[in-house]
């Protein structure tokens, strides 16, 4: 068990909805990360947090969107979904980001149908 | 520019060892990480470079040279359970992890 809880684990919706995936970091851990991992394709960064702040993107669609609250948890939106958005989301966390390694939640699921 | 590469598969016996490598381009980092991801499952820390040299734990070792911006993941004594796929992953000083295409090891007895 590696700390990192995210919900829901799986999720099923229709193209053009929206849905909010959410993680919880470790305890102690102040940087999350989230990825997508889409069949047969490597993790892809997403968009990084720090202590509350944004503080580094990837090649992020501008229909995701996401946040870290005072308590450190995050929130990933996923809007105008489509089909090319079925993938693993992984979140992640770190005590500080750098030279310390990434602890991984166990994903979310998600299917668009 | 920036890139990672890894062997897309590997197969190897049961009992043997095998050395998985990945090779990067990058104009900085702080670090190579490996990561264990079985299938449909969170990737796990196996281990961690940020100087040159071999670092070893257990039945796992890593290697890292920043001048030949290469690294490799040897695993001994090979058991079943370590059929998965091997992520190697530079540390762009904490903004983001970048990870490789990951090669996926499959252990026969």
């Amino acid at each position: 068990d590696s700390g990192v809880t995210q919900t829901p684990k799986h999720l099923i919706t229709a193209t053009g909805q929206r849905v909010t995936l959410r993680c919880s970091p470790r305890s102690g851990d102040l940087s999350v990360y989230w990825y997508q991992q889409s069949l047969d394709q490597g993790l892809q960064f997403l968009i990084q947090y720090y202590n509350g702040e944004e503080r580094a993107k990837g090649n992020i669609l501008e229909r995701f969107s996401a946040q870290q609250f005072p308590d450190l948890h995050s929130e990933l939106n996923l809007s105008s979904l489509e089909l090319g958005d079925s993938a693993l989301y992984f979140c992640a966390s770190s005590v500080r980001g750098s030279n310390s390694p990434l602890h991984f939640g166990n994903g979310t699921r998600l299917t668009v149908t | 520019g920036q890139n990672i590469d890894q062997p897309t598969e590997m197969t190897a016996t049961e009992g043997a060892i095998v050395q998985i490598n990945c090779t990067y381009q990058t104009s900085g980092f702080n670090g190579l990480f490996w990561y264990q991801q079985h299938a449909g499952e969170a990737p796990t820390f196996l281990s961690y470079n940020v100087l040159d040299g071999l670092e070893e734990k257990g039945r796992f070792s890593s290697f890292l040279s920043r001048s030949k911006g290469y690294s490799y993941l040897l695993l001994k004594e090979l058991q079943m359970k370590d059929s998965a796929s091997y992520l190697c992953a530079w540390d762009n000083y904490g903004q983001n992890f970048v990870f490789g295409p990951g090669t996926r090891l499959s252990v026969l007895p």
